[in-house]
Order: structure tokens, then sequence, then C-alpha cells
């Protein structure tokens, strides 16, 4: 049974340019949430997916998007990168009415460099 | 609003028992999960807590009081193997099962010989 897996593990961008990020959730799970870890500190909600919506959103400026599509998977894209951008995005898959303990499974990250 | 806070780093011997403490305060309270993180790794669930007291799971165990905004993990009979950054997190209610996690800024605990 695949965990959640994401695309690309490592990528180095320049300041000003676009990237995109994707990521297929653990088979039976039907919401996506993705969080930005800058190193040294905690994952950050960036915001979570569910029924091809946007459902919540931390606090990220717009040029942070997203999408899902109807096999559950996502992508996250950010525009007109700046060096503080440079972190491991996570994304984390669950299903939608589930609680407790297993709410969350998380894929192993892409690490963005942004120069 | 809402904040967490645990110790930034923490160093303890092999063999030894660790306790790392969290302390919370949010707009509402749905359950506390710990991770563990290795360095360039994605984190690994290791406990959930939604009521008072203690879970204990092998040689981790994890304590919640919620009257207090108080967690701690405990660590015992450590293992280098256990040197790794250690998330404390909350679910606000509100946001219900849905995924959103408010994460402390995680400890990392080093393991001596």
């Amino acid at each position: 049974d695949a965990g959640v897996t994401q695309s690309p593990t490592h990528l180095i961008k320049t300041r000003g340019q676009q990237v995109t990020l994707r990521c297929s959730p653990k088979s039976g799970h039907d919401t996506v949430s993705w969080y930005q870890q800058a190193l040294g500190q905690g994952p950050q909600f960036i915001f979570q997916y569910y029924e091809e919506e946007e459902r919540q959103r931390g606090n990220f400026p717009d040029r942070f998007s997203g999408h899902q599509f109807p096999n559950y998977s996502s992508e996250l894209n950010v525009n007109a990168l700046l060096l503080g951008d440079s972190a491991l995005y996570l994304c984390a898959s669950s299903l939608q009415g589930a609680t407790g303990a297993n709410v969350l499974t998380f894929g192993a990250g892409s690490r963005l460099t942004v120069l | 609003g809402q904040n967490i806070d645990q110790p930034t780093e923490m160093t303890a011997t092999e063999g030894a028992i660790v306790q790392i403490n969290c302390t919370y305060q949010t707009s509402g309270f749905n359950g506390l999960f710990w991770y563990q993180q290795h360095a360039g790794e994605a984190p690994t669930f290791l406990s959930y807590n939604v009521l008072d007291g203690l879970e204990e799971k092998g040689r981790f165990s994890s304590f919640l009081s919620r009257s207090k905004g108080y967690s701690y993990l405990l660590l015992k009979e450590l293992q280098m193997k256990d040197s790794a950054s250690y998330l404390c997190a909350v679910t606000a209610s509100g946001s219900g099962n849905t995924g959103k996690l408010i994460f402390g800024q995680g400890t990392t605990l080093q393991v001596k010989p």
C-alpha cells in the first residue's frame, strides 16, 4: 500500500521563477494538506484541498496556490519565488471524516532551494 | 491566538530517559500529536492524546493535561537512532479532523554515547 508520494524530491530555482510541486495521497485518502517547513522550524500549514476545492488556508500570500485533481492528487504552485521560500514542502493526506490518531500521513517532502 | 512552545534543543545519554515538554495555547482543542522527524525526512507519527493522562507505547509515552495546556513526550532506554527532532502539534476545534495541525518549532534531541 503506497503512502504519500511527492515529486520532485529536490529542486533549485532562482528568484522570480515559478515552481510546481506534486503530491499523490495515500490510497483511500481524499484530502490533501500542504505544509512549509523552513530549516530548524516546525511545519506551517499552507492550505488544504478536498473535493477539488481549497477548504482552509493558512497565513500565506496569494503567490501560493494549489489544485486538486479528480484522482485526489494535488499540486502546489508558488509564483514569483523569493529567497525566503526556500524550505521543505510537505504534503499530508487524510480521509475526510476521520478522527483521532490516524488523521494524517506525510510524504517525504520536496526540498526547494531558491537562489 | 495560537501558540505552541517546546525547547529548541536537548541532549541526553544513550540508555537514559528524557522528557520533552510542550505547552500550548489554542482557540480550541481537538487533540495533541507528537511526531519524530529525522533530518531531511518526513515527520512520522509517535503518539496522540485527546484525553488527560498518559499514553504508553513501548519506549515512548505521552502525557496530556488539557487544563494546563501541557504535554510531554517521555523516551526511555534511549538509543542513538532516537537522535531527531520531536514535533508537538495540536488540532484546534473548528478545523475538525481535516488535517490542519499547528506545530511547535520542534525539539532537536541529541543522544550521546
